[in-house]
């Protein structure tokens, strides 16, 4: 079974400041995918970044970064530069191939950016 | 732009009115979808695989005959809400692998807020 543990309700951050959102995992899938989604008010789901298990370097986006730690099975997403705009609910997310492909999502965390 | 399409964005039904929320892949083909529901402030709940040419595989405790899905085509698969209650009111999303291993990216559909009266 495959579980994404959120344990950031709720965080704030300064405008312009860096933010890092926790994600712990557990799967007993050799190979898998991590995802960070963002979700504004609106409702949409917008991909952020992804890293694979075998994947010897962090993933980098733009202003994103996933901090992969395999042996303690964590994928914190860092969010440089932080913008009024980033105000959303972020998800942390999971696939492996002994799951048919489905994906296991976080309890989100919601991060509100001050001005 | 998008690449999963999803109607409506918003629709309000009367109690015992069936409604259908169809996901469009728009430039590649997707042999499987999955449809989730997601409460305000609550992460996504899967509720089904939609398998191109095959029944869908539902998670246990959904409901199949309340919860139709029906995947007519490569490019698109349907969820129709049958005898819709106002605890069915929920926000649905539908994502689609674009291609490749089980563990690459999930593309998601814009979302459907459904609202029964």
């Amino acid at each position: 079974a495959q579980k994404i543990t959120q344990t950031q309700p709720g965080m704030f951050v300064q405008e312009k400041e860096a933010v890092t959102l926790d994600c712990t995992y557990d799967t007993s899938d050799p190979s898998y995918g991590l995802f960070w989604y963002k979700q504004p008010s609106s409702g949409e789901m917008i991909f952020l970044i992804y890293q694979g298990s075998y994947d010897q370097q962090n993933a980098t986006e733009g202003r994103y970064s996933l901090n992969f730690q395999k042996a303690r099975k964590s994928a914190n997403l860092v969010i440089s530069a932080s913008q009024l705009g980033d105000s959303a609910m972020y998800f942390c997310a999971m696939r492996g191939n002994t799951n048919a492909g489905k994906s296991t999502f976080g309890d989100g965390t919601t991060l509100t950016v001050k001005p | 732009g998008a690449v999963v399409s999803q109607h409506p964005s918003w629709v309000i039904c009367k109690s015992g009115t069936s409604v259908k929320i169809e996901c469009r892949s728009l430039d590649f083909q997707a042999t499987t979808m999955f449809w989730y529901r997601q409460f305000p402030k609550q992460s996504l709940m899967l509720m089904a695989t939609s398998n191109e040419g095959s029944k869908a595989t539902y998670e246990q405790g959904v409901e199949k005959d309340k919860f139709l899905i029906n995947h007519a085509s490569l490019t698109l698969s349907t969820l129709t809400v049958t005898s819709a209650h106002p605890e069915d009111s929920s926000f649905y999303i539908c994502s689609a692998p674009k291609s490749g291993p089980n563990t690459g990216e999930l593309f998601f559909g814009e979302g459907s807020r459904l609202t029964v009266l």
